[in-house]
């Protein structure tokens, strides 16, 4: 079975420069995340998807990022502009079905750098 | 308060030895608790889950949960030099279905 894909796996881009990221989820999970991780801090979330439904997208910067999952499959995030404070790894993640006893599993992950 | 608190460690055991990762977390009402491994510059690799009070064993790793003392920890036996890696404590709190993880615990065994 495949995992969680990810594009691209990095990014090199000048500040105030669009960016796009791209996540596949394992096939049947209906559940998908994305999270911000920065350099020796745990994995941050983003925003969460019940199918094509956002619910919860509290921690979305919502200025300068937005998400889509269009189909309740494939998911894309985006940054417009990119601030040097973005750099990070940006991670998908995704689990079957909403509920606590769910388990994640992530995707390699896309590094970003802000110049 | 943080969510969840781990000790960033690092820790270091010597090949053969017990490690031992301990993560306190803030909810009450939390209901589900997982242990993630990361390799440097790669992305988190579930190793553990529970939801119960007590020990779960799998193989070198035993995870312990003790919802009283609000206090999941994670042990892993005879420790080899690949076991090195950060490990991540990640608890769900089922209110709202809101998932957090710690900083992180830096492994190291030497050899």
């Amino acid at each position: 079975e495949a995992g969680v894909v990810q594009s691209p796996r990095y990014k090199i881009i000048e500040k105030k420069q669009p960016v796009a990221f791209w996540c596949n989820p394992i096939s049947g999970h209906n559940t998908l995340y994305w999270y911000r991780q920065n350099l020796g801090q745990g994995p941050e979330l983003l925003i969460r998807y019940e199918n094509e439904e956002a619910v919860d997208d509290s921690q979305l910067p919502k200025d300068r990022f937005s998400a889509e999952r269009l189909k309740g499959v494939d998911s894309t995030l985006k940054i417009q502009p990119a601030e040097l404070g973005d750099s990070a790894v940006y991670l998908c993640a995704s689990s079957l079905r909403l509920d606590p006893y769910n388990e994640q599993f992530f995707g390699p992950g896309t590094r970003l750098t802000v110049l | 308060q943080k969510e969840v608190e781990q000790n960033s460690g690092p820790l270091s055991v010597p090949e053969g030895a017990i490690a031992s990762l301990n993560c306190t977390y803030s909810d009450r009402g939390s209901q589900s608790f997982f242990w993630y491994r990361q390799y440097s510059g790669k992305s988190p690799e579930l190793i553990m889950s529970i939801y119960s009070n007590g020990d779960k064993e799998d193989g070198r790793f035993t995870a312990q949960l003790n919802k009283a003392s609000q206090y999941v920890s994670l042990l892993i036996r005879d420790s080899q030099p690949s076991d090195s890696a950060t490990y991540l404590c990640a608890v769900n709190r089922w209110r709202g279905n809101q998932f957090y993880f710690g900083t992180g615990t830096s492994l190291t065994v030497i050899p």
